[in-house]
């Protein structure tokens, strides 16, 4: 079984800070590898998919890396701001026929503050 | 594109009543839908994979009986959570596959439901 952890559970950084988070799975066997944000009380916005075959995506101030055979993704944000306060997920898919089934991280908390 | 809505965002009901929550996605048809519930600071379970004209596919653990799902449409999901209990006061959320872009799931924002 498919088990997602993401480290650490919970981050506080001053505004302009370069940070890493960290998730990782039991079962390299994946399809893709997706970050989600997710603000209190609200649905989820994909940030970056990565494909199996893929070592990196990157979107604005957001790059992050697989390492399928060790079970690691990182996602890098790059001088970080208030805005980015948020909870962020990590997940993998496994296939299956025609559809993709998403296992979750345990998610890190991040607050940015001024 | 790709959005994906529910309705309602939220609500509350009495112990015992039924509660039905839709899921659509507005500008792209969805042969596959997810069910997903999520208890406060925890990650997302998936409780179900929800197939247009075909029935729900559902993880272990996850009544069938309580949680039924119809998936009628290319565009609408329903999940409706009968004879409530505390205990399924959760935040559901559903998501959806456009089928050019098989591998990727676009997420509705997510439904509230607090019984009382």
């Amino acid at each position: 079984k498919q088990e997602v952890t993401q480290i650490p559970a919970a981050l506080s950084v001053p505004e302009g800070e370069n940070l890493v988070l960290n998730c990782s799975f039991t079962d390299s066997a994946i399809y893709n590898l997706q970050w989600f944000r997710q603000d209190p009380g609200k649905g989820l916005t994909s940030l970056l998919l990565i494909q199996s075959s893929q070592r990196e995506q990157t979107s604005g101030r957001l790059n992050a890396s697989l390492d399928k055979s060790s079970g690691r993704s990182t996602l890098y944000i790059a001088a970080s701001q208030p805005g980015d306060s948020a909870t962020y997920l990590c997940a993998v898919s496994r296939h299956t026929g025609t559809a993709s089934k998403l296992t979750f991280g345990t998610g890190t908390r991040l607050q940015v503050t001024l | 594109g790709a959005v994906v809505s529910q309705h309602p965002s939220w609500v509350i009901c009495k112990s015992g009543t039924s509660v039905k929550i839709e899921c659509r996605s507005l500008d792209f048809q969805a042969t596959t839908m997810f069910w997903y519930r999520q208890f406060p600071k925890q990650s997302l379970m998936l409780m179900a994979t929800s197939n247009e004209g075909s029935k729900a596919t559902y993880e272990q653990g996850v009544e069938k009986d309580k949680f039924l799902i119809n998936h009628a449409s290319l565009t609408l999901s329903t999940l409706t959570v009968t004879s409530a209990h505390p205990e399924d006061s959760s935040f559901y959320i559903c998501s959806a596959i456009e089928k050019r872009r098989y591998n990727e799931q676009f997420f509705g924002p997510g439904t509230r439901l607090t019984v009382l």
